[in-house]
């Protein structure tokens, strides 16, 4: 069972698209997280939230715009993607920054 | 640094075989300690957690102990099932100041019936 859920699970964009992911959590958590998961590679924390203020930012190229409305919501907005951004892409939410995180099933994006 | 170091996989076991996956952390202060599991086209899932020195962390039938004198958290199943194979992945949240999740690199697990 989880209590984050992400649309769409599976997304196919072309390099000039524009698209958002969409997280929501129904925990009552107060930060959230978005994840990149390629390949033969360790999990990248992209982004942190904390009672929707950005807090962290690990060196994520413009091309993904993140924005959280509210605790309870958060997107990752998508333009002029590169084929090396596909991947499945994770958020999470925590009560708090430092305890443990829940995850969603994730979106599957493949850039043409 | 902080960093989480897990078995290379894959793990293959026959049904009912005893699982361990080998997890050790180098870590500052006291983290807690956390197995996830990611089962194929799904995201991650919190298996067990322990949060300090001797807690022994359950779930499912997998077991984890927080060994600070060792620093490991390998994780054990007595009889494994098809159903078990997924990619296990062992992480850690510093002490102090830093609360960011750090993860291993993931160990796969592949029970053959």
């Amino acid at each position: 069972e989880t209590g984050v859920t992400q649309t769409p699970r599976h997304l196919v964009m072309g390099m000039t698209n524009k698209k958002s992911l969409k997280c929501e959590q129904h925990l009552g958590h107060n930060a959230m997280y978005w994840y990149k998961q390629s390949a033969k590679k360790p999990l990248e924390l992209m982004f942190v939230y904390s009672l929707e203020e950005r807090v962290e930012n690990n060196s994520v190229p413009s091309r993904f715009s993140p924005e959280c409305p509210n605790s309870s919501h958060l997107f990752l907005h998508l333009h002029t993607l590169q084929p090396e951004d596909s991947a499945l892409y994770l958020c999470a939410s925590s009560q708090h920054r430092g305890s443990e995180q829940y995850f969603g099933p994730g979106t599957r994006l493949t850039v043409t | 640094g902080d960093s989480v170091t897990q078995m290379e996989g894959p793990v293959t076991l026959s049904e009912e075989a005893f699982l361990t996956i080998n997890c050790t952390y180098t870590a500052t202060g006291y983290p807690s300690l956390f197995w996830y599991v990611q089962y194929p086209g799904e995201g991650l899932q919190l298996l067990l957690k322990a949060t300090k020195a001797d807690d022994k962390g359950s779930n499912k039938g997998f077991e984890a102990t927080y060994r600070k004198e060792t620093t490991s958290f390998h994780l054990e199943k007595g009889s494994v099932q098809v159903s078990d194979s997924a990619v296990y992945f062992c992480a850690l949240i510093p002490g102090g100041a830093t609360n960011k999740l750090i993860f291993g690199t993931g160990t796969l697990l592949a029970v053959q019936p």
